[in-house]
C-alpha cells in the first residue's frame, strides 16, 4: 500500500518555459502533499506543504510565483515551475500524507533539466 | 526548532559485515524519527520509523534502529550487509503534533558494500 506517483519522470525543457509536475496518491487520499527539490549529492529541501483545498504553505526562499502549487484533490498536487531557467534544474520529489497519519511515503521523483 | 545530524557522509562496508549508520536529533517535543533509504535516481521509501511506542524498531530488509532518548540518537544497525543495501539513507524527525508534522532530514549517508 501507500504508492505515490510522479509524471514525467523525466523532462528537458528549454529555458523561459513552463513545466508541470504532478504527484498522485493512488491508493490512499492524501490531506497532505509536499514538494521537496534535491540538488546532487544533497539532501531534501522542502519547497512547500499544500493541503487539499487551500493554498500551499512556502518554505523561506522559495518563489511562490515562480513554484505554483495546486492541490485540487485528494489524490493529485501539481507543481509548475513557471519561466524555467536553467539553475531550477534539479530532482524533484512529491510525498503525500494521510490524514492524522505520521509518515510521508515519497513519489519516485521528477528529473528537470533546462537547457 | 528540530535537527538532525547524520555522522559520516559516506559509509563502506564489506559484504556480511555490520552495517551502522548514525543519526543524533534535536527536538523541543517528543519526536517521531524515520529512516529513508534511496536509491539511484529514485524516490525514497521508508525503511522504519519510531513514533513513542517500542524504542528498537525493527523495519525492512533486516534494518533495525534504537531510539535512545538519553543520547538523543536513532542510529540504523543492521547485522549483515548485503550487496543490494548500497544506496542512500536519510535520517529524519518529524514534530508530528506540532504544526504540520514536517519532516527535517539529515544530510544523507551513502553506504557501499564491498563484495
Amino acid at each position: 500500500g501507500a504508492v505515490v506517483s510522479q509524471h514525467p519522470s523525466r523532462v528537458i525543457c528549454k529555458s523561459g518555459t513552463s513545466v508541470k509536475i504532478e504527484c498522485r496518491s493512488l491508493d490512499f487520499q492524501a490531506t497532505t502533499m509536499f514538494w521537496y527539490r534535491q540538488f546532487p549529492k544533497q539532501s531534501l529541501m522542502l519547497m512547500a506543504t499544500s493541503n487539499e483545498g487551500s493554498k500551499a504553505t512556502y518554505e523561506q526562499g522559495v518563489e511562490k510565483d515562480k513554484f505554483l502549487i495546486n492541490h485540487a484533490s485528494l489524490t493529485l498536487s501539481t507543481l509548475t515551475v513557471t519561466s524555467a531557467h536553467p539553475e531550477d534544474s534539479s530532482f524533484y520529489i512529491c510525498s503525500a500524507r494521510e490524514v492524522l497519519q505520521e509518515t510521508q511515503y515519497f513519489g519516485p521523483g521528477t528529473r528537470l533539466l533546462v537547457l | 526548532a528540530q535537527s538532525v545530524t547524520q555522522l559520516g557522509s559516506h559509509v563502506s562496508v564489506s559484504e556480511g559485515a555490520l552495517v551502522l549508520l548514525r543519526c543524533n536529533y534535536s527536538s523541543s517535543v517528543p519526536p517521531y524519527l524515520f529512516w529513508y533509504v534511496q536509491y539511484p535516481n529514485q524516490g525514497l521509501q521508508l525503511l522504519l520509523k519510531y513514533t513513542s511506542a517500542a524504542t528498537l524498531v525493527k523495519g525492512i530488509n533486516g534494518f533495525e534502529a534504537e531510539f535512545k532518548k538519553s543520547e538523543t540518537s536513532f542510529h540504523l544497525t543492521k547485522p549483515s550487509a548485503h550487496m543490494s543495501d548500497a544506496a542512500e539513507y536519510f535520517c529524519a524527525v518529524s514534530d508530528w503534533g506540532g504544526s504540520q508534522g514536517n519532516l527535517i532530514f539529515g544530510k544523507g549517508t551513502k553506504l557501499s558494500v564491498k563484495p
